[in-house]
């Protein structure tokens, strides 16, 4: 149990254009949903985290009109990178935590690696 | 949060048993004990947590230190499908903790 998946795998865009990742908790309603970037050899960077129906909390330097953050319901939330450029270049990772767990473990999706050219 | 100290890069034969060691020496009464690893190009992957007493799950051990101040993760055969980044992250209880990442320590085993 406890199964994230994320859509596309990965996808590459052209500069300017905008791209929608998907982030599904299959099998658990999901009370938070996390997202992070890592860029290559680096450790994961804290985006954002957002809970179903409220507005997401973005981390500091990241900007919130450039990542659009939606978690329509318990078990779906997207992150649109809006105006893409090659520096947005990354591998993407949500996470979910089980709102029927005592525990806030958090459960990760397999990431989304986004190349912009 | 408070910070901890890994060793960048650890190295392990195959079918032996690996100690990955993490310094947290400003760790909080309420902070808990996390080990997360990453294997390449896929999320992060949850191995155990503890707060205060030793752990043991179907994937490993956490010692924790009388003091708190360090913990150690155990495999305790290492596979070559234990080879990851292994993260040791504190995080204070409650609702929605937020992870914050260090570099980790990445293991490598040899067949």
């Amino acid at each position: 149990g406890a199964v994230v998946s994320q859509h596309p795998s990965w996808v590459i865009c052209k500069s300017g254009t905008s791209v929608k990742i998907e982030c599904r908790s299959l099998d658990f309603q999901a009370t938070t949903m996390f997202w992070y970037r890592q860029f290559p050899k680096q450790s994961l960077m804290l985006m954002a985290t957002s809970n179903e129906g409220s507005k997401a909390t973005y981390e500091q330097g990241v900007e919130k009109d450039k990542f659009l953050i939606n978690h329509a319901s318990l078990t779906l939330s997207t992150l649109t990178v809006t105006s893409a450029h090659p520096e947005d270049s990354s591998f993407y990772i949500c996470s979910a935590t089980d709102r029927d767990r005592s525990y806030n473990e958090q459960f990760f999706g397999p990431g989304t690696r986004l190349t912009v050219l | 949060d408070a910070k901890t100290t890994q060793p960048n890069s650890m190295e392990s034969n195959e079918e032996e048993p690996v100690h990955l060691p993490c310094n947290h020496s400003t760790i909080s009464g309420t902070d808990y004990i996390h080990w997360y690893r990453q294997l390449p190009s896929q999320g992060p992957e949850y191995v155990i947590h503890g707060l205060t007493s030793n752990v043991n799950n179907r994937m490993a051990s956490l010692a924790i230190a009388e003091d708190r101040k360090s913990s150690t993760l155990i495999l305790h055969r290492a596979t070559l499908r234990d080879a990851a980044v292994y993260y040791c992250i504190l995080t204070t209880a409650g609702n929605n903790r937020k992870l914050i990442w260090g570099l980790g320590t990445s293991l490598a085993v040899n067949p």
